[in-house]
């Protein structure tokens, strides 16, 4: 139980284009769900938080208007790079957090498998 | 400030060694512990976890952790390592509110035969 995905798992843009991923929880309703950023050989960074119909949260830093996160469902969220360049290459990871009845501890994160993004 | 830090960045152990991989925090109050394993390329599992009570906690893949308050450290350890616990291991404090999690640099970890 307490699965995740995201998709696709790999994509290759243009450089001015604007890519969406999609995090879903497969198997709980998640309260909440994390974007993080992750550089080669570097730990992973936190963009975001997402809850269900409201607006995210970004993290000192992180541009909100580059990075768009919709939070539709309490199993789908998604983030999209906006006017993607190069320095947007990197990996992104969604994470998804329990909580209600029936599911999984508020306590624990669950993480999905990543999106390699390389902007050309 | 709340932080993680994982003192190394990178450890060879031969096959069948024991080993240990150190984790120090700085947080407020007592934080969510955990550590989790990444391959390349893949997003991160979860190894153990520590919220409250006995302080020696076991994981997945004959881990264990032990959480001591006094040295604010969580150090993973592991009897005997096989090859395919070669990976990067991630030591992480999480804010039991919101959830947040901050992690540490990150550990290499490399298996020699």
């Amino acid at each position: 139980g307490a699965v995740v995905s995201q998709h696709p798992s790999w994509v290759i843009c243009k450089s001015g284009t604007s890519v969406k991923i999609e995090c879903r929880s497969l198997d709980f309703q998640a309260t909440t769900m994390f974007w993080y950023r992750q550089f080669p050989k570097q730990s992973l960074m936190l963009m975001a938080t997402s809850n269900e119909g409201s607006k995210a949260t970004y993290e000192q830093g992180v541009e909100k208007d580059k990075f768009l996160i919709n939070h539709a469902s309490l199993t789908l969220s998604t983030l999209t790079v906006t006017s993607a360049h190069p320095e947007d290459s990197s990996f992104y990871i969604c994470s998804a957090r329990g909580g209600l009845a029936g599911g999984p501890s508020l306590n624990e994160q669950f993480f999905g498998p990543g999106t390699r993004l390389t902007v050309l | 400030a709340q932080s993680v830090t994982q003192p190394d960045i990178h450890i060879t152990v031969s096959e069948g060694a024991s080993l240990e991989l150190r984790c120090n925090y700085s947080y407020g109050a007592t934080p969510y512990l955990f550590w989790y394993v990444q391959s390349p390329g893949q997003g991160l599992q979860l190894l153990l976890k520590y919220f409250s009570g006995d302080t020696l906690v076991q994981g997945i893949k004959g881990f264990e952790a032990e959480f001591k308050r006094s040295q604010s450290s969580f150090n993973l350890r592991k009897p005997s390592v096989h090859w395919s616990d070669a990976a990067e291991y991630f030591c992480a404090v999480g804010a039991p509110f919101t959830g947040k999690l901050i992690f540490g640099q990150g550990t290499t970890l490399q298996v020699k035969p």
